[in-house]
């Protein structure tokens, strides 16, 4: 089945403790990105990736980082996660970049930090 | 940044009416998508228009965009209580690789 997997699915940890969620597609799609959603806010881009060893900043890149070694996975990573990251993250992927650019998103961590 | 805002932020509809969605945004676009998200879930992609096209059609969505006003609705006809869920519309870049989401429609529709 086509489908993009994140790990965990949820995660409560504390302030400046190091993570990493997982993200995976098995679509071989070459476009990846994490989104956070806050409410109020919608989805707001962290971090794409238009292929492997590419990544670049979204809107709210600040506080993370991610790596694209592999072209099926694309971890997100929290140095010293804070509060204000508590949130429900989303990976998705895309074929390629371009005008159907259609995303298929995983199923979502939802990240409490203390 | 954030180039989507919806409008209205949330609609109660009774079962088989329509429901209309807005979504507004700021600069130049390559296409511009609707997703749906049932609470708390994955976003799952509805509908793509692209910058030149007008209108489109799937099923029971219909999507028009008009470029000049940077504006675009989504119509959901007869509606049915399994539409209930966020709609969100997403544009991209002229470029194509970075997106931007609006804050979302909540649709209740009432059995």
């Amino acid at each position: 089945e086509a489908q993009v997997t994140q790990n965990p699915r949820y995660l409560i940890t504390v302030t400046g403790k190091k993570l990493t969620v997982t993200c995976s597609q098995n679509m071989n799609h070459e476009y990846m990105s994490w989104y956070r959603q806050d409410p109020g806010l919608g989805l707001r881009q962290i971090y794409y990736s238009m292929n492997v060893e590419v990544t670049d900043k979204g809107d709210v890149p600040e506080g993370y980082k991610v790596s694209r070694k592999e072209k099926r996975n694309f971890p997100l990573i929290l140095e010293s996660p804070s509060p204000n990251q508590t949130s429900l993250y989303f990976c998705a992927s895309t074929p390629s970049v371009g005008p159907d650019n259609e995303q298929f998103f995983g199923p979502g961590t939802r990240l409490t930090v203390l | 940044s954030q180039q989507g805002e919806e409008d209205p932020q949330a609609l109660s509809i009774q079962e088989g009416e329509n429901a209309t969605m807005n979504c507004s945004y700021k600069t130049s676009i390559n296409n511009l998508q609707w997703y749906r998200q049932n609470s708390g879930r994955g976003l799952v992609h509805l509908i793509l228009i692209r910058s030149n096209e007008r209108e489109k059609h799937s099923g029971r969505l219909r999507v028009t965009l008009d470029t000049s006003k940077k504006s675009s609705s989504l119509l959901i006809t007869a509606s049915r209580a399994a539409d209930t869920a966020s709609y969100f519309c997403a544009t991209d870049t002229h470029t194509g690789n970075q997106f931007y989401f609006g804050t979302g429609t909540s649709l209740t529709v009432i059995p």
